[in-house]
């Protein structure tokens, strides 16, 4: 079962337009989420992310919200630009988890010129 | 600060050998993870260490994996019998107690023939 989803496998936007990704997830337990970036041969990189106990954190170009009852939250990425271009995985935890991150399957963004 | 560092980048090996990879985190991290991630998934949690201790073990963890982190300092996973299943890239985060976020080393890639 897949307690994390990301339902667009991939999302290709105008530079200087708005990238919204998605994210829905199953388990209540969870209350953090991240969101990562991936270019091919590297690692996940750290994007943003939001406890439950918010529904919006900001951090320059980046927006992550959350809708809790909705078990949903989306990362806004404003103006969008070429070197955006990468897969966004979100990923969500809980302390009575170990902390360890569930993760979806990632959304490919391009972001073209 | 150097990150997460892992060592190889890139296994190639027989089927039936065994292989070690091996995880140095950032230096005052004292939680470290090791994921799997196969082509078109996200990573997926196979164990997890606060400071030497192994604390959690996810059930992808066949008997052939064993994983140890001396001295609560690097860690090493070790696929014994190696299969053609076990091809995909081993990634290793760190982060400090009380803390959600991970960072991620770029990953060891295993490709098994």
């Amino acid at each position: 079962d897949q307690q994390v989803k990301q339902n667009s496998p991939s999302l290709s936007v105008q530079e200087g337009r708005i990238s919204i990704l998605n994210c829905d997830y199953t388990n209540s337990m969870f209350d953090y989420f991240l969101w990562y970036k991936k270019y091919p041969a590297e690692g996940p990189t750290f994007l943003i992310s939001i406890s439950s106990i918010k529904d919006k954190n900001e951090d320059g170009r980046f927006t992550v919200f959350l809708n809790k009852s909705a078990k949903h939250l989306s990362l806004h990425i404003v103006p969008s630009q070429p070197g955006d271009s990468a897969v966004y995985f979100c990923a969500a935890t809980s302390g009575g988890s170990n902390y360890k991150l569930t993760f979806g399957k990632g959304t490919l963004l391009t972001v073209n010129p | 600060d150097t990150g997460v560092s892992q060592d190889p980048r890139h296994k190639i090996t027989k089927r039936g050998q065994n292989v070690t990879f091996r995880c140095d985190p950032i230096s005052e991290h004292n939680r470290l993870y090791w994921y799997r991630q196969t082509l078109g998934q996200g990573p997926e949690f196979l164990t997890y260490f606060q400071n030497e201790a192994q604390l959690e073990k996810s059930r992808l963890l066949s008997d052939r994996f064993s994983a140890e982190r001396p001295k609560g300092s690097f860690s090493t996973l070790e696929i014994q019998r190696t299969e053609q299943g076990d091809s995909a890239m081993y990634l290793c985060a760190s982060s400090l107690v009380g803390l959600n976020i991970q960072y991620f080393g770029a990953g060891t890639r295993l490709s098994v023939l």
